[in-house]
């Protein structure tokens, strides 16, 4: 199996403060990670790439300095939205990348996390 | 650049039919494809994924896929669907390359009614 954990499922915060996600790959490694926000009715949208060990990779128009990631093991990913606005307010999925290259490697998915900001 | 449509954003369909979910990809070589059904307020999970092993892929849940390089598609299907399958189903493409990004389409809603 392939399984990833997100926590938390559900936050309520005050707009101006931050609040820290977790994505964890709970049986395997993932030296990446993905980051993805999905409005109501609609596709997910890419946000950023975690990679272990390094610097994460934003989408365009993704603010970095608003979207903190850090992929500090290879079953760890964090997002931590600072200074949090009610626009921020969304569903939070991670992804973990399972296998080689090519053919291998497919993406698993957490079970997101609701945002609300008030 | 490449892209996923999924053609019908919302399907319904009566419990015990057959049901087909429309996919499309653009890609000039033959791009991994996947299928992921999310339920309300849930993660995505992986239907099946077709990888150039066969062109007909079998998933879980009694879902397959057929995979048409001169029609570009991925069509979704199951004989006999149940109220439980009522979701959200993405259509996803992986192009190659190292990033690991995934194109997604638009998800199509199959709404399986008694």
């Amino acid at each position: 199996g392939a399984v990833v954990s997100q926590h938390p499922s559900r936050v309520i915060c005050k707009s101006g403060t931050s609040v820290k996600i977790e994505c964890r790959s709970l049986d395997f490694q993932a030296t990446t990670m993905f980051w993805y926000r999905q409005f109501p009715k609609q596709s997910l949208m890419l946000m950023a790439t975690s990679n272990e060990g390094s610097k994460a990779t934003y989408e365009q128009g993704v603010e970095k300095d608003k979207f903190l990631i850090n992929h500090a093991s290879l079953t760890l990913s964090t997002l931590t939205v600072t200074s949090a606005h009610p626009e921020d307010s969304s569903f939070y999925i991670c992804s973990a990348r399972k296998g080689g290259r090519g053919a291998q490697e497919t993406q698993y998915f957490g079970p997101g996390t609701r945002l609300l900001v008030l | 650049a490449q892209s996923v449509t999924q053609l019908g954003s919302h399907v319904s369909v009566s419990e015990g039919a057959l049901v087909l979910l429309r996919c499309n990809y653009s890609s000039s070589v033959p791009p991994y494809l996947f299928w992921y059904v999310q339920y309300p307020n849930q993660g995505l999970q992986l239907l099946l994924k077709y990888t150039s092993a066969a062109t007909l892929v079998k998933g879980i849940n009694g879902f397959e896929a057929e995979f048409n390089k001169s029609q570009t598609s991925f069509h979704l299907r199951k004989p006999s669907v149940h109220i439980s399958d009522t979701a959200e189903y993405f259509c996803a493409s992986h192009p190659g390359g190292n990033t690991g990004k995934l194109i997604f389409g638009q998800g199509t809603t199959l709404q399986v009614k008694p």
